[in-house]
């Protein structure tokens, strides 16, 4: 049981390229987050998943897009990236609706992600 | 707009200290406030609160949310070096976090 996997760890891009993050988790959970955290700003919620096929818009979603096409897996993608993507991307995931207080979520270990 | 702020940004104390972080909130349609601990990488869990004046523990830390005042607090006693990290609070509707505080647990 690994829990929850993210690819790569570290990744420099330019600005202008493109690219996806993938998460993975093997707990067969519902719920899929993605987040991002930068110095001072905690974190903040990008996109989420409540279920296989559907995903939703967070509190940042500019820039950033994503697709659940497997329950396990919750990708997200950057279309033409920017400095101000530069970041620690975490996922997560849960089994229910973390939102109902009925459930909390597990992280993965993060992607440091620089854009020139 | 929703938001969550922590206090203090950073502390600085020595093993043995007592500490208590602080997490005010103020969201539309609350629902629970989360503790979480970060260390060198992911978050891990620590507490979930959703009734006032409850308080949560485990081991040496421990938590109580005040709905009133739209707070929660983050106690830890004897402080070793190994609970150098971020705490984290997240008031529960869309997960929206607070910026965290740094604690350094100085031997």
């Amino acid at each position: 049981n690994a829990g929850v996997t993210q690819t790569p760890k570290f990744r420099v891009l330019k600005t202008g390229q493109s690219m996806t993050l993938l998460c993975a988790q093997d707990m067969n959970h519902e719920y899929m987050y993605w987040y991002r955290q930068d110095p001072g700003m905690g974190l903040r919620l990008i996109h989420y998943s409540v279920g296989e096929g559907t995903t939703a818009k967070g509190e940042v979603p500019d820039g950033y897009n994503v697709s659940r096409l497997k329950k396990q897996n919750f990708l997200l993608g950057l279309e033409s990236a920017a400095p101000s993507q530069t970041s620690v991307y975490f996922c997560a995931s849960s089994y229910g609706v973390a939102s109902r207080g009925t459930d909390t979520q597990y992280f993965g270990p993060g992607t440091r992600l620089t854009v020139l | 707009e929703d938001k969550v702020v922590q206090s203090p940004l950073s502390l600085v104390v020595h093993e043995g200290d007592t500490v208590t972080l602080n997490c005010s909130y103020e969201v539309t349609n609350f629902r629970s406030l989360l503790w979480y601990k970060q260390e060198k990488k992911a978050p891990t869990f620590l507490f979930m609160l959703t009734s006032s004046g409850i308080e949560k523990k485990s081991g040496r830390l421990s938590s109580i949310l005040d709905k009133k005042e739209l707070s929660s607090i983050l106690n830890i006693t004897a402080t070793q070096t190994g609970d150098s990290a971020i705490y984290l609070c997240a008031v529960l509707k869309d997960m929206r976090f607070g910026a965290g505080t740094r604690l350094t647990v100085k031997p």
